[in-house]
């Protein structure tokens, strides 16, 4: 079984431009959550993803936005692209909700450069 | 807001020892979640243990074990026996109850050493 995927490993932009990650969650599981963690910091929680929908968001601009697809995977776009973007983006997936119970799964995160 | 504190950035202990990572928490909710998350070098962080405040009994995991302290805002790990495995970096994290946001301390950087 396929834990939690995340694509591409390693991104190189440049400020200004705008950046899409992908996630896979591990099988079975419907939620996903997305984290910045930037060098030498604890994750920061950016938002939730529900049944395609925002289920719930961090202290983000709008310049973060993400989307779910039927098939539970997500996205993670950033627009306009700024130094303090460079993070390593992880990916959480959960069969429902921590709240409730569930245990999220971390991918192994997409390390995002922007010069 | 709730904040999280780890302040031990980094420890080191020798194998089989044991070894106590310390957290404080604030919040002035009465019912929220504690945990803690490992992530080794290169690898996927994992959660280690989970801790319900309305619960006086403190969780334990074979070898890791908390010890929570409400009224102190107290959620120290206790890990025993520790392996040449159990180097990373663990995170002490928060959530409210009926909230999926989980808010996580700085880190502490274990190193065991052989």
């Amino acid at each position: 079984d396929a834990g939690v995927t995340q694509s591409p490993t390693h991104l190189i932009k440049t400020r200004g431009q705008q950046v899409t990650l992908r996630c896979s969650p591990k099988s079975g599981h419907d939620t996903v959550s997305w984290y910045q963690q930037a060098l030498g910091q604890g994750p920061q929680f950016i938002f939730q993803y529900y049944e395609e929908e925002e289920r719930q968001r961090g202290n983000f601009p709008d310049r973060f936005s993400g989307h779910q697809f039927p098939n539970y995977s997500s996205e993670l776009n950033v627009n306009a692209l700024l130094l303090g973007d460079s993070a390593l983006y992880l990916c959480a997936s959960s069969l429902g909700w921590v709240e409730a119970g569930a245990e999220q799964y971390f991918g192994p995160g997409t390390r995002l450069t922007v010069t | 807001a709730q904040t999280v504190t780890q302040s031990q950035p980094e420890m080191s202990v020798q194998e089989a020892e044991t070894v106590t990572l310390s957290c404080t928490y604030d919040t002035s909710e009465s019912n929220y979640y504690l945990f803690w998350y490992k992530q080794p070098p290169s690898r996927q962080m994992i959660l280690v243990i989970r801790q319900e405040a309305y619960k006086q009994q403190n969780a334990t995991e074979n070898r890791f074990s908390v010890n929570f302290q409400k009224a102190a805002k107290s959620f120290s790990l206790k890990i025993s026996d520790s392996q040449l495995g159990d180097t990373a970096m663990y995170f002490c994290a928060f959530m409210k109850s009926r909230d999926d946001k989980i808010i996580f301390g700085k880190g502490t950087r274990l190193h065991i050493l052989p």
